[in-house]
């Protein structure tokens, strides 16, 4: 079956790197992506990956995949007090979407 | 380009009601899915519109049903409310070919009472 987990609660320094992982189940998943909410909103999409990938940079953000121990992580460099929400991964098949409970970042000043 | 809107954003019902909930997705788009979230369950997957057709269901009661529109506007229904189905309604709205990008909404906010 799907599952995708996460760990809850992550804290750290105003300038410090973030790190937040993910494991999934379905290795036939196509794409793993890494969604951001904050109080209140929607999902904002901030990155994803092609499962054939093993990383990928877009700015300030850091995607790792481990294929073979299906793992995911994202890394926030720099991370900013505004980085303070919940950071959903999911894994797809197709277009449907499996996510992890979140991880809460605390970014403190 | 506007992003992918929602309608209502709050909306209170009462057990037995029933509701109607409207997503418009990114123009050009004709993909959408619904996720219900809760703080119990999470995010989870309702069903996936593309092209006026239900492509893909998740496991959910036959009370929770939806459309898609030509102009690929979607809604879904949720009959009978029962207070479980408090819940944020989120929308996503996903490209064609090789786009894998999924957009989503602001979400509804439904409190059953």
């Amino acid at each position: 079956g799907e599952d995708v987990e996460q760990s809850l609660f992550l804290s750290v320094r105003e300038g410090d790197s973030s790190v937040i992982n993910c494991t999934y189940t379905d290795s036939s998943s196509t794409y793993l992506y890494w969604y951001k909410q904050e109080p209140g909103a929607g999902l904002q999409l901030l990155t994803y990956i092609f499962s054939n990938m093993d990383m990928k940079q877009d700015q300030r953000l850091t995607v790792l995949l481990n294929k073979k121990d299906k793992h995911l992580s994202l890394r926030i460099a720099d991370t900013q007090t505004g980085d303070s929400a919940i950071y959903f991964c999911a894994e797809s098949i197709w277009s449907t979407l499996t996510f992890g409970k979140g991880t809460m970042l605390l970014v403190s000043p | 380009k506007a992003g992918v809107t929602q309608t209502p954003r709050y909306l209170i019902k009462t057990r037995g009601q029933q509701v109607t909930l409207s997503c418009s997705p990114i123009s050009g788009h004709r993909s959408v899915s619904w996720y219900q979230q809760t703080p119990g369950q999470g995010l989870q997957f309702l069903f996936e519109y593309f092209s006026e057709t239900q492509r893909n269901k998740g496991n959910f009661p036959g009370r929770f049903s939806g459309r898609q529109f030509s102009n690929s506007r979607s809604e879904m229904n949720v009959s009978t409310l029962e207070l479980g189905d408090s819940a944020l309604y989120l929308c996503a709205s996903k490209g064609t070919g090789s786009s894998y990008e999924q957009y989503f909404g602001p979400g509804t906010r439904l409190t059953v009472t």
